[in-house]
């Protein structure tokens, strides 16, 4: 089935390390991507997006990859912060869905002093 | 500018009864989505209202409503209550079409009992 998923679930680094989260998608028709930060207690943040034809996008200290070709997604935060703790999601809308987003099931980040 | 803003924080119901959340949308967004967030889960799209009519609907049964309002304000409304209803309701609002950026707010934390 159309699914938009993520390869772990938790990921431990060290603070001023950088982080990766990888998140895999199966419907080639999605061609717009979004990363979601949530921190307890509240709603999704968003983080940074991509579309389709684009490869990569910077951000302030972070990076969203997209590799079309094997359906695969990143997010890379450079020099992580205690501050960066959360579940990160990614998330996907395609053209003709409106503005429903389909969202896997997020990465727990942990960020070590 | 105001975020987005939904009441009540937290509720407790009994199975079988019905619900209402209440969703008030950032300043100059007019389109309102529903999301549902199960525990250690990505949110799941419920609908969308657009001008005051749904806009698009997730995979939920007739028993999930919802209205907009002239001031773009939104309710969920949610009949017959399951135990599996537990979760957490999101209201994000937007301009129309996702590409524009999505607003989340905080959420209802709902548990049936």
């Amino acid at each position: 089935g159309e699914s938009v998923g993520l390869h772990l679930p938790t990921l431990s680094v060290q603070e001023g390390d950088n982080s990766i989260i990888n998140c895999a998608y199966s419907n080639s028709a999605s061609d717009y991507f979004i990363w979601y930060k949530q921190e307890s207690g509240k709603g999704p943040q968003f983080i940074i997006d991509i579309r389709s034809n684009m490869d990569k996008r910077q951000g302030q200290r972070v990076t969203v990859l997209l590799n079309k070709t094997v359906k695969h997604l990143s997010l890379q935060i450079a020099a992580t912060q205690p501050g960066d703790s959360a579940v990160y999601f990614c998330a996907e809308n395609r053209q003709n869905a409106g503005n429903m987003l389909t969202f896997g099931g997020g990465t727990r980040l942990m960020v070590k002093p | 500018e105001t975020g987005v803003t939904q009441s009540p924080t937290h509720l407790i119901k009994t199975r079988g009864q019905q619900v209402t959340l209440r969703c008030s949308s950032q300043s100059g967004h007019n389109t309102v989505s529903w999301y549902q967030q199960a525990l250690g889960q990505g949110p799941q799209f419920i609908f969308q209202y657009y001008r005051e009519e749904e806009n698009g609907r997730g995979n939920f049964p007739p028993r999930f409503s919802g209205l907009q309002f002239p001031n773009y304000s939104s309710e969920l409304n949610v009949n017959a209550l399951e135990l599996d209803d537990s979760a957490l309701y999101l209201c994000a609002s937007s301009l129309p079409g996702a590409r524009y950026g999505y607003t989340f707010g905080s959420g209802t934390r709902l548990t049936v009992v």
